[in-house]
């Protein structure tokens, strides 16, 4: 089945640091991925749609300078967190969807905390 | 945008019980799917519906696709401790991927 690696699962970073959380799709082709952000017991946010080639497209509120996403090749992309802020601090997931599929396949998510 | 409303939010039932959990939209979806998320874990995918009437089948849960493809429900019979967790309704318009707010699920032995 399609399988999705998210890494790391867990990051704990100082104020003003950047991380990189890595999303791989391990046994399929995606050329698109999406990222959201999850706060607890709460849904899913969707912070972007990263497109294989080209640049991301981040809903409404998301300031694309902060979260910085590259979708270098048809498996790997990346979100890249900038000057992290404590209110950074959440659960990152992302996501892929088989070309031809209708599922979508989630990570292990993230969990980041500035402190 | 798409939105979808899932009810209830939080359900705390015993083991052995019924329940149903909706999502209803005023928006039609290409397809409807569901997931699982256990805390700390990404969603998992339970299954896709696809076409409006459409009936699946997974053990003891049941989804159902609705005639014009804006509702869905996901009914589990005999509920079991195992079932906790946080179940999310997602519809598909295009390529981009909607969630309902979610329900948090806890069955009780």
């Amino acid at each position: 089945g399609a399988v999705v690696s998210q890494h790391p699962s867990r990051v704990i970073c100082k104020s003003g640091t950047s991380v990189k959380i890595e999303c791989r799709s391990l046994d399929f082709q995606a050329t698109t991925m999406f990222w959201y952000r999850q706060f607890p017991k709460q849904s899913l946010m969707l912070m972007a749609t990263s497109n294989e080639g080209s640049k991301a497209t981040y809903e409404q509120g998301v300031e694309k300078d902060k979260f910085l996403i590259n979708h270098a090749s048809l498996t790997l992309s990346t979100l890249t967190v900038t000057s992290a802020h404590p209110e950074d601090s959440s659960f990152y997931i992302c996501s892929a969807r088989r070309v031809g599929g209708f599922g979508y396949t989630f990570g292990s998510g993230t969990r980041l905390t500035v402190v | 945008t798409q939105l979808l409303e899932q009810s209830p939010q939080f359900l705390s039932i015993q083991e052995g019980e019924n329940l149903t959990v909706y999502c209803n939209s005023s928006s039609v979806f290409s397809s409807l799917q569901w997931y699982r998320q256990e805390p700390g874990e990404g969603p998992v995918l339970l299954v896709t519906v696809v076409t409006g009437g459409e009936v699946k089948k997974l053990k003891r849960l049941t989804f159902q696709f609705g005639d014009a493809r804006k509702d869905s429900s996901l009914h589990i019979t005999a509920a079991q401790p195992g079932d906790t967790g946080l179940y999310l309704c997602a519809g598909a318009y295009y390529s981009t991927l909607t969630f309902g707010k979610g329900t948090m699920l806890l069955v009780s032995p």
